[in-house]
């Protein structure tokens, strides 16, 4: 079983609509969320990230944390071209100790395809 | 611009050959890592460095050997490589590795050098 999962797509939303993008993960333990977006042959790059239940907002962007269904979102809202890119749901682990070496645990992205 | 810089950003190289791939960061972070990024996959975590300590090694075949001589570089070298290591290797750093939980811990990521195995 996966550790992250995310559906890869395409997902294809017209522009100006409301994209959603999902994410489960199966260690109970974990308590940071991050959502990277990354552009074709370019590195990923941090969008948010969310570790208390419930919605996070930051423009047009919405990270919702569920930590009882272990799932977590993003929606994107007023949907441009520009927001056309893989988008990276990832993970914090957890060790034995209880503490998270900074080591996070990547689903294999969803591509999103914003048209005109 | 993250403030991580990797070179070389593109490598071709033989399967005899021994190379090295260069990141460095100018965010005054103490955490450095290392990922492999294939085609279809999800990133792949090689290494941690901590204060140029390495303290995660993900089962990396011994083919690559990296090196942090300081907070600010990390080193990643490549010998005898195989068709299959092609892939685009990705450096990144956070302000710190071990955190509590509850705290969030960003990692920044450069550019990336993509290699091919021949």
């Amino acid at each position: 079983q996966k550790e992250v999962e995310q559906n890869s797509g395409p997902l294809s939303v017209p522009e100006g609509a409301i994209a959603s993008l999902n994410c489960t993960y199966s260690d109970r333990g974990s308590q940071s969320f991050f959502w990277y977006r990354q552009y074709s042959g370019k590195s990923p790059e941090l969008i948010m990230f969310i570790y208390s239940n419930g919605d996070k907002e930051d423009g047009r962007f919405t990270a919702q944390l569920n930590k009882a269904s272990q799932y977590v979102s993003l929606l994107i809202r007023d949907s441009q071209p520009s927001d056309s890119a893989t988008y990276l749901c990832a993970v914090n682990q957890i060790n034995a100790g209880g503490t998270s070496y900074g080591k996070l645990t990547f689903g294999q992205g969803t591509i999103l395809t914003v048209h005109p | 611009e993250t403030g991580v810089t990797q070179t070389p950003r593109h490598l071709v190289m033989g399967m005899t050959n021994k190379k090295s791939l260069k990141c460095e960061q100018h965010l005054g972070h103490n955490a450095m890592y290392w990922y492999k990024q294939s085609a279809k996959k999800p990133l792949e975590l090689m290494f941690v460095y901590s204060l140029e300590e390495r303290v995660e090694n993900n089962s990396v075949p011994s083919r690559f050997s990296p090196e942090c001589p300081n907070s600010s570089h990390l080193f990643l070298h490549l010998h005898t490589l195989q068709p299959e290591d092609s892939a685009l290797y990705l450096c990144a750093s956070s302000q710190d590795r071990v955190r509590l939980v509850h705290t969030t811990d960003t990692q920044y990521f450069g550019p990336g050098t993509r290699l091919t195995v021949l």
